[in-house]
């Protein structure tokens, strides 16, 4: 079946560091892949989205690159901000899915100034 | 912003109770979803709409029923609340292969 595996957390980072979250997902076919990001108290608002092999999506200066051949969606940034601090989501919409999302369980990201 | 909101934000309620959460779209969009936030699980995915009373059922729909009699609004209702339904709900609607997500209801149920 299709599946997201995301790295547990929290994750705990201080400012200016490097973020890594880890997804890797199973699936047949072609899906496309999102990351979701939730702020305290809020719904999820997406991230960026990647529709194929090779992809780089980005926005905010985080980026993931779609890994067909790992399976993979990591996703990075190169310095974080204490604003930063949310739950990330990895997701897969399978293809002919009425739209259906398949979520990971989330990653806390806290980062201290 | 895809203009989505649920009401009520917050409630709790007694075992037993019928309970039904609203989730309302200014966008038109057609597809419409509920999903449950738990830790440890993500989010699951309870019941979803492709259309005006065109619905079916997602991976953990015992217990919940929905109803979808105007595109913008999508109706979950629990028809007799339990604590294992003590849990965050999110609305979502889905246009081009995204999906935009309400602000949540916080639901006790005790």
């Amino acid at each position: 079946g299709n599946s997201v595996t995301q790295m547990e957390g929290p994750v705990t980072l201080s400012e200016e560091a490097f973020l890594t979250i880890n997804c890797t997902y199973t699936a047949t076919g072609y899906p496309s892949l999102f990351w979701y990001v939730q702020y305290p108290g809020e719904g999820l608002q997406l991230l960026l989205k990647a529709t194929k092999a090779d992809d780089k999506g980005s926005n905010k200066g985080f980026e993931a690159t779609y890994r067909k051949e790992t399976t993979s969606f990591h996703l990075e940034k190169g310095s974080v901000q204490v604003s930063d601090s949310a739950v990330y989501f990895c997701a897969l919409l399978r293809q002919g899915a009425t739209n259906k999302l398949i979520f990971g369980t989330g990653t806390l990201l806290a980062v201290q100034p | 912003d895809a203009g989505i909101t649920q009401s009520p934000r917050h409630k709790v309620t007694e075992t037993g109770t019928p309970v039904t959460l609203r989730c309302h779209q200014t966008e038109n969009h057609r597809y419409m979803y509920w999903y449950r936030q738990d830790p440890g699980h993500g989010l699951r995915l309870i019941h979803y709409s492709y259309g005006v009373k065109d619905t079916d059922k997602g991976e953990v729909s015992d217990g919940y029923s929905v109803s979808r009699s105007k595109t913008e609004d999508f109706l979950l209702t629990l028809e007799s609340a339990t604590s294992s339904q003590t849990s965050v709900y999110f609305c979502a609607t889905a246009q081009g292969g995204e999906q935009y997500f309400g602000p949540g209801t916080r639901l006790t149920v005790t």
